[in-house]
């Protein structure tokens, strides 16, 4: 069992580019999570998808799409990356009842 | 709105030296409390969950506790490789029950 994989595991965009981080999980979970990661801010729930076809806002949703395209998969896209947006993103997925697994992230650098 | 509050914001321990870090949280109906073990580079490594006031978890050297309004996570004789950055998460029961909400963590460094 590889567990939660994150695509890439770097990044450097140029401000006003696109970008797609693509997570998937093989633990056969129903939900899934993306989180962003800042000094002095913990983690921050930006987009969750409870099971396939759903999606829903979390605390810090703006700037960014999310596609849950199948059971296994859910990605994550920026569609015109700001400096803001420079941050440490975490893919997760649970089985809807109770613990989150983590994927081993993404480092992301807008400039 | 759910918070979580985790002290110190780092510890700095000799090797054999045991210690505490601390949990608060402010809930509307505890489902569970997460502890996650967080690697420089690294995703979040699940710990332990906790579910009632009372209950005692352990691994290794690590042992989580869980009151009411805190929980503790007890490092008995840390060595070097626990070094780390600890991290506390609480899942709501009720309608937001999928959110989890972090704390800032604790950076945890072992001496030798």
């Amino acid at each position: 069992n590889a567990g939660v994989t994150q695509t890439p595991k770097f990044q450097v965009l140029k401000t006003g580019q696109s970008m797609t981080l693509q997570c998937a999980q093989d633990m056969n979970h129903n939900s899934m999570y993306w989180y962003r990661q800042d000094p002095g801010m913990g983690l921050r729930l930006i987009y969750y998808s409870a099971s396939e076809g759903t999606t829903d806002k979390g605390e810090v949703p703006n700037g960014y799409n999310v596609s849950r395209l199948n059971k296994r998969e859910f990605s994550l896209r920026l569609e015109s990356a700001a400096p803001s947006q420079t941050s440490v993103y975490f893919c997760a997925s649970d089985a809807g009842t109770d613990t989150q697994y983590f994927g081993p992230g993404t480092r992301l650098t807008v400039l | 709105e759910d918070q979580v509050t985790q002290s110190p914001e780092a510890l700095r321990l000799q090797e054999g030296e045991s210690s505490s870090l601390n949990c608060s949280y402010t809930v509307s109906g505890l489902r569970g409390l997460f502890w996650y073990r967080q690697d420089p580079g690294k995703g979040p490594e699940f710990l332990f969950t906790l579910y009632s006031a009372g209950e005692e978890k352990e691994k290794e050297r690590l042992k989580a506790t869980l009151t009411k309004k805190e929980s503790f996570l007890h490092i008995t004789a840390p060595k070097p490789e626990d070094s780390a950055t600890y991290l506390c998460a609480v899942r709501a029961s009720g309608g937001s029950n999928y959110k989890l909400t972090f704390g800032k963590g604790t950076l945890l460094t072992v001496n030798p």
